[in-house]
């Protein structure tokens, strides 16, 4: 099973502030890797797939890079409806796993 | 719109089976594969396994082997989880989670989930 790692845990931030969450991939999962958002009491939201790729409605702000095993998701200026769980995702090989999430609070 | 819609909460015995709905709408159900992922209460995502509502392949973690069936209905455009032999460790919020073909593609609509609160 290809265990993903995510840093920090918890990430204390300020709106309009550039946030930063990295994820590390036990092995090499070529881009196949997303960030999915999840705001309390409600579902996941796919943000970022394929590493680097926004999904639809997702604002400019965030953006996705990496490939291989190491990966991060940025937020340029943090707005107060970010404030949530960020999971990050491999897709390469079954059984799909996530990271235990990245929490940003005020 | 698209969108994934869940069977309501379930309380269920230990030793029990429960059978979660994800009801699909504003696409061609068969076009696309169906996840089912679940989240203890403040834990993290767990994949439980993956169908194809064309042919009706499943794919199951083997963490969840000759417990989870997942079926479908495509007549009604619904996808079907069963999980057996309930434990309390089971209690949790099931999501069924859309992703497209082939393989290896991200999950880019869930549904807003089940809570199945497993307790004697």
């Amino acid at each position: 099973e290809i265990v993903m790692t995510q840093s920090p845990v918890t990430l204390s931030v300020s709106p309009g502030e550039r946030v930063t969450v990295s994820c590390r991939a036990s092995q090499d999962i070529t881009n196949n890797f997303a960030w999915h958002q999840q705001k309390f009491g409600q579902a996941p939201r796919l943000i970022i797939y394929g590493a680097s790729n926004r999904a639809t409605g997702v604002p400019a702000r965030f953006s996705g890079s990496g490939s291989g095993t190491e990966f991060t998701l940025t937020i340029s200026s943090l707005q107060s409806e970010d404030f949530a769980v960020y999971f990050c995702q491999q897709y390469h090989h079954w059984p799909y796993t996530f990271g235990q999430g990245t929490k940003l609070e005020i | 719109q698209v969108q994934l819609v869940q069977s309501g909460a379930e309380v269920k015995k230990p030793g029990a089976s429960v059978k979660v709905s994800c009801k699909a709408s504003g696409y061609t159900f068969t076009s696309y594969d169906i996840n089912w992922v679940r989240q203890a209460t403040g834990q993290g995502l767990e994949w439980m396994g993956w169908m194809n509502p064309n042919s009706g392949n499943t794919g199951y973690a083997q963490k969840f082997q000759g417990r989870v069936t997942m079926t479908r209905n495509t007549s009604i455009s619904t996808a079907y989880m069963e999980l057996s032999s309930l434990r309390s460790v089971d209690t949790a919020v099931y999501y069924c989670a859309r992703a497209a073909r082939p393989l290896g593609a991200p999950f880019d609509i869930w549904g807003q989930g089940t809570m199945v609160t497993v307790s004697s």
